[in-house]
């Protein structure tokens, strides 16, 4: 089955700075790829999705790039704010009846004022 | 306007005692899931179904029974509780195209902090 690695488990940045958070995954099966943000006692919600037949997608200050051959995913945000602030999951399906997802270990990022 | 509604929010019981939480979208999908969130925060599918069928079940303790009752609903019993299931569950819904067309966005619940003591 599916097995997702995410790296680093936490990150502090100054406010202001890139954060950068890298996943790696195991099935060459998988082609979605989608990223969830944590707030502290929330629920998770989709922030920034890719397909693999996309190498990069970007929303604003959020950036996802792919790499199919390697195996590896990454989250950039750019100019980050305290609002940031979070646990980050990446994720990794394949287009099935099922939706099976795997989530990472989550990332937890700091941004400081 | 809650899309994915659970309940309760909160929910602490003795160990060897049988439970349920209830989770509700009103967001017209045909996918429902529990995750379970431990305290080191990683989550894990537990169930999903689709059009009233069990599709995924990962590797948990038969102690744990989704039952569905509609499209709409996907409830978790949970019996003889272990100190062990002590965690946040959530239950998601997505839109599942039907074919495998395209893996779509699951939006979640609020979660229910499960404390067994």
């Amino acid at each position: 089955g599916e097995n997702v690695e995410q790296h680093p488990s936490t990150l502090s940045v100054q406010e202001g700075d890139s954060a950068v958070i890298k996943c790696t995954y195991s099935d060459s099966a998988s082609n979605y790829f989608p990223w969830y943000k944590q707030e502290l006692g929330k629920r998770p919600q989709l922030i920034i999705d890719i397909r693999s037949n996309v190498g990069e997608k970007k929303d604003q200050r959020i950036a996802v790039t792919l790499n199919k051959t390697a195996k590896h995913f990454s989250l950039h945000i750019t100019e980050t704010q305290p609002e940031d602030s979070a646990v980050y999951f990446c994720a990794a399906s394949y287009d099935n009846y099922g939706q099976n997802f795997v989530f990472g270990p989550g990332t937890r990022l700091s941004v400081l004022p | 306007d809650t899309a994915v509604s659970q309940t309760p929010k909160y929910l602490v019981t003795q160990m060897g005692n049988d439970k349920s939480i209830k989770c509700e979208q009103n967001l017209g999908h045909d996918t429902m899931y529990w995750y379970k969130q431990d305290s080191k925060k990683f989550l894990k599918i537990m169930f999903s179904y689709n059009n009233k069928e069990l599709i995924i079940n990962e590797t948990v303790p038969n102690r744990f029974s989704p039952k569905s009752p509609d499209k709409a609903h996907l409830n978790l019993h949970i019996n003889s509780l272990e100190l062990g299931d002590s965690a946040v569950y959530f239950c998601a819904s997505s839109q599942d195209l039907a074919g495998g067309a395209g893996v779509h966005e699951q939006f979640f619940g609020p979660g229910t902090r499960l404390t067994v003591l």
